[in-house]
C-alpha cells in the first residue's frame, strides 16, 4: 500500500512558466482533494474530483489554475503562468468514498517555489 | 463564513510537561471535528470527534469535543521531543466534501 503519492516533491518554476503537479490516489480510492498551504497558514480547501468529473472547485482560483483526474493516470493540478505569490506546498489527500474521513489521506506535497 | 480558530498559533514547552490546545470552530451542518499531526511532510490522522463529551485516547494524546460551546482540546501528557510538530484541527461538514482546516498550533518541545 504506498499511500497518496505525489510528485514532483520541490518544483521551481520562473514567473511566467507553467507548474504542473501531480498526485496518485491510493489504491481503490476513487476521490481526490488538492489543498494549499501557505507559510504559516492552515491547509485551504482548493478542488474536489472524482474520476472525470470535478465535483467542488468552489476553493481553485478563477483564473490560472485547473484540475482534472481522468480515468487512467494521476489528478494532476495545472497552474498556468505562475507568479510569487503561487509559492506555497500543494498537498493532495484521496478516500475511498465521500464521507469517509478516517480514511482521507494525505501526500506528501509537492513544495512549489516560483522565482 | 465558516471558520476554524484555534489557539495558541506556537507553543514551546520542556519534555514531560503536559500541553493543551485548542479549537473552536463556527460552521453550519457540523458533522465531525478531526486532528492531524503535521511534521515536515503529510498531515497524519490522529482523531475524529462527532459526539459530545466522549473523550478520544491514544497513548499520551487524547482528545473531546463540546458541541454546545463549539470547541474541542487536544491534550498531550508527558511531552516527548517527538511530538514536536504543527497540530491542525478540522471540521467535516455533511453538506460539503472539503474539510475546513485551522492555522494550526506549532508545537516545539525543548529536550
Amino acid at each position: 500500500n504506498a499511500g497518496v503519492m505525489q510528485n514532483p516533491r520541490h518544483l521551481v518554476r520562473r514567473r511566467g512558466q507553467e507548474a504542473r503537479l501531480r498526485c496518485s490516489p491510493m489504491k481503490g480510492h476513487s476521490h481526490v482533494y488538492w489543498y494549499r498551504q501557505l507559510p504559516e497558514e492552515g491547509l485551504k480547501f482548493m478542488v474536489y474530483l472524482q474520476k472525470e468529473n470535478i465535483i467542488d472547485e468552489s476553493g481553485m482560483p478563477k483564473e490560472r489554475f485547473s484540475a482534472e483526474f481522468p480515468k487512467e493516470g494521476p489528478s494532476i493540478l495545472r497552474i498556468q503562468q505562475v507568479v510569487r505569490g503561487d509559492s506555497a506546498a500543494y498537498f493532495c489527500a484521496s478516500s475511498p468514498y465521500v464521507g469517509e474521513r478516517r480514511g482521507y489521506t494525505f501526500g506528501s506535497g509537492t513544495r512549489l517555489t516560483v522565482v | 463564513e465558516d471558520k476554524v480558530v484555534q489557539s495558541p498559533l506556537s507553543l514551546v514547552v520542556h519534555e514531560g510537561d503536559t500541553v493543551t490546545l485548542n479549537c473552536s470552530y463556527e460552521v453550519t451542518n457540523f458533522r465531525s471535528l478531526l486532528w492531524y499531526k503535521q511534521e515536515k511532510k503529510a498531515p497524519t490522522f490522529l482523531f475524529m470527534l462527532t459526539s459530545s463529551g466522549i473523550e478520544k485516547k491514544s497513548g499520551r494524546l487524547s482528545s473531546i469535543l463540546d458541541k454546545k460551546e463549539l470547541f474541542s482540546i487536544l491534550n498531550i501528557t508527558a511531552t516527548q521531543t517527538g511530538d514536536s510538530a504543527v497540530y491542525l484541527c478540522a471540521v467535516d461538514q455533511n453538506r460539503d466534501d472539503k474539510i475546513i482546516f485551522g492555522k494550526g498550533t506549532r508545537l516545539h518541545i525543548l529536550p
